[in-house]
């Protein structure tokens, strides 16, 4: 069986300064990795995905993760956050042998951008 | 090309009534996956059909089921309701089932 675990569950950062999200997962087979962001009022918007290959991944607007496999994280991180990058952040894993359509989540992490 | 559709998007029910869910995924994707977002629980999986046939089925009583159509749309009931299944229910479709997973807007269920 899969967890994850979100270590913080509310994050507020100032707009611009640069912010990290963590996130640390158990299993006991290989995994992949994905952030989803959620919008109030909306459904999950893949971010950026781990399968394999380089352990550091990027998305198109800016936010970066990185796999640790010795330490089990995942951590997303922004170099200079803007106020429309306020959401929640779920952190999801599921087992390579599987299907991806059975996603483990954590609990989500609030990102509170302020002006 | 239109993403997945949930209807509807709000529900209001009363204890004991059941309630059907619908969910339209993206043209051609053939994986459908169910989960239920609550404050207190987060995010759970429900269960995932492809091509008409249950994969996957998460750790929810029986009171939850789903089917889904030749057309690969999926509905899910919940029968006797309960306080505590009031929540966000996400759709997900995909291409394959192990394609990158994408998400309706949700229907949201309030149990009074």
């Amino acid at each position: 069986a899969q967890s994850v675990t979100q270590l913080d569950s509310q994050v507020p950062v100032f707009e611009e300064a640069p912010v990290e999200l963590r996130c640390n997962y158990s299993s006991s087979v290989s995994v992949y990795l994905f952030w989803y962001v959620q919008y109030p009022n909306q459904g999950l918007q893949l971010l950026l995905k781990y399968l394999s290959g380089s352990t550091l991944v990027e998305s198109i607007n800016g936010f970066e993760a990185e796999f640790n496999k010795s330490q089990t994280s995942f951590h997303l991180r922004k170099p200079s956050v803007h106020i429309s990058d306020t959401a929640e952040y779920f952190c999801a894993v599921s087992d390579i042998r599987g299907s991806q359509g059975n996603l483990i989540f954590g609990k989500g992490t609030k990102l509170s951008v302020k002006p | 090309k239109a993403g997945v559709t949930q209807t509807p998007r709000y529900l209001i029910k009363t204890r004991g009534q059941q309630v059907t869910l619908s969910c339209s995924p993206i043209s051609g994707h053939r994986s459908v996956s169910w989960y239920q977002q609550t404050p207190g629980q987060g995010l759970q999986f429900l269960f995932e059909y492809f091509s008409e046939t249950q994969r996957n089925k998460g750790n929810f009583p029986g009171r939850f089921s789903g089917r889904q159509f030749s057309n690969s749309r999926s509905e899910m009931n919940v029968s006797t309701l309960e306080l505590g299944d009031s929540a966000l229910y996400l759709c997900a479709s995909s291409l394959l089932t192990r394609g990158e997973q994408f998400f309706g807007p949700g229907t949201r269920l309030t149990v009074l």
